[in-house]
């Protein structure tokens, strides 16, 4: 079964860092792009940026272009999102979700569970 | 404001059927990219609903169908649930942005 596990909560305080996890499991995780999404509370979904994991290109939405940083560890399976220095705006339900196939144009499945990021003083 | 346009809300009794449309431009949809749609359910990750503008994925029922015409794409639900009650939301790729992927703003659909 491909899935995709994302990592737990995380409380932060204003201006610290933050990386948090998405691993795939059940396919070739280094053939298909995988990207981050943004949920914030009672919004729409907002696309962050995808990487492709066997060579590591990524893509930025304008909006999140140096802001977040986007990687991947393909010894271990694993895409990360990131924040070198977290505000109280990033407070939000950040989702990563696979290519369905190869296809570059293609829709995004399946997706992680969601990971919620609260930053608060 | 986001690239691709959704109404904010449609409503629909049950047994009934409604439409979502997502309108877009010369440069995401009219350009011939795809259009796909997820289904959120309150509390939940989204979840492929249409892919390829008309395809579903196994195991989602065929109430469920999209079509694509010029600038815009319509997903339609016949015979309404009290189960479909859900956020919609459209998805394509625009060639003016560097990171291609866009999303509707997302409907909310509510079964009367």
């Amino acid at each position: 079964e491909v899935q995709l596990v994302q990592s737990g909560a995380e409380v932060k305080k204003p201006g610290e860092s933050l990386k948090i996890s998405c691993k795939g499991s059940g396919y070739s995780f280094t053939s298909y792009w995988i990207g981050w999404g943004r949920q914030m509370p009672g919004k729409g979904l907002e696309w962050m940026g995808i990487i492709y994991p066997g060579d590591s290109d990524t893509r930025y939405s304008p909006s999140f272009q140096g802001q977040v940083t986007i990687s991947a560890d393909k010894s271990i399976s694993t895409a990360y999102l990131q924040w070198s220095s977290l505000k109280a705006s990033d407070t939000a339900m950040y989702y990563c979700a696979r290519r369905r196939s190869y296809d570059f144009w293609s829709g995004f499945d399946p997706w992680g569970q969601g990971t919620l990021v609260t930053v608060s003083s | 404001q986001s690239v691709l346009t959704q109404p904010p809300s449609v409503s629909g009794a049950p047994g009934q059927r409604v439409t979502i449309s997502c309108t877009g431009s010369s440069s995401n949809i009219g350009a011939g990219y795809d259009v796909h749609w997820y289904q959120q359910l309150p509390g939940t990750a989204p979840k492929l609903l249409i892919y390829g503008n008309s395809n579903r994925p196994s195991g989602v029922p065929d109430r469920f169908s999209g079509s694509k015409s010029g600038t815009s794409a319509s997903l339609a639900i016949t015979g309404l649930q009290a189960e479909d009650e859900a956020d919609y939301y459209c998805h394509s790729y625009d060639s003016s942005l560097s990171g291609y992927v866009v999303f509707g703003g997302g409907t909310k659909l509510t079964v009367l």
